[in-house]
């Protein structure tokens, strides 16, 4: 039971390239969730999805695709990848029961150039 | 919309002392979640305590407890005979219910556990 992982684990893009990072849980939960950590800044919400086939915005979703094909993973897209973007990336996933506990990955860290 | 705020950026503690990081929130939400997460240096996101609101009683976990202030709206966590190991970020959250079961952080506050 691997929990919840990500890919990759860091990258470095330049301006204008695009990347795909992948979330994946192995523990069936409906909820997962993108957030992004910038220092100073704490965790914020990019995009989530409370099951399979939808997701909606969060608090910084400008800049990011996701999608929800299947429901153990979930992927962040950058379709042209700014400086800004700059950030410590993490995933999380919670249960449909006891929805309160969020188990977060290992995170990525993105550098754009 | 929910915001969280940590006014302390930095702390310092000796060993086996005791520690109390604050935290205050401002919610119109009427049932909700707080929460506090710790994060070493190797970036894992760790759940340290968690508080339900309707609860009166404030939660322990070990050398961790906090002190719940609904009506001033804070929410503190007391870190008792510290240890080298409770080094890290420790972040405050939100979380409304029902609804996306989305969490609002606050900026964190860096712990250092001094020997």
């Amino acid at each position: 039971n691997a929990g919840v992982t990500q890919t990759p684990k860091f990258r470095v893009l330049k301006t204008g390239q695009s990347m795909t990072l992948l979330c994946a849980q192995d523990m069936n939960h409906e909820y997962m969730y993108w957030y992004r950590q910038d220092p100073g800044m704490g965790l914020r919400l990019i995009h989530y999805s409370v099951g399979e086939g939808t997701t909606a915005k969060g608090e910084v979703p400008d800049g990011y695709n996701v999608s929800r094909l299947k429901k153990q993973n979930f992927l962040l897209g950058l379709e042209s990848a700014a400086p800004s973007q700059t950030s410590v990336y993490f995933c999380a996933s919670t249960r449909q029961v006891f929805q309160e506990t969020q188990y977060f990955g290992p995170g990525t860290r993105l550098l754009v150039l | 919309a929910q915001t969280v705020t940590q006014s302390q950026p930095e702390m310092s503690v000796q060993e086996a002392e005791t520690v109390t990081l604050s935290c205050t929130y401002d919610t119109s939400e009427s049932n909700y979640y707080l929460f506090w997460y710790k994060q070493p240096p190797s970036r894992q996101m760790i759940l340290v305590i968690r508080q339900e609101a309707y609860k009166q009683q404030n939660a322990t976990e070990n050398r961790f407890s906090v002190n719940f202030q609904k009506a001033a709206k804070s929410f503190s966590l007391k870190i008792s005979d510290s240890q080298l190991g409770d080094t890290a970020m420790y972040f405050c959250a939100f979380m409304a219910v029902p609804g996306s079961y989305q969490l609002t952080f606050g900026k964190g506050t860096k712990l250092s556990v001094i020997p």
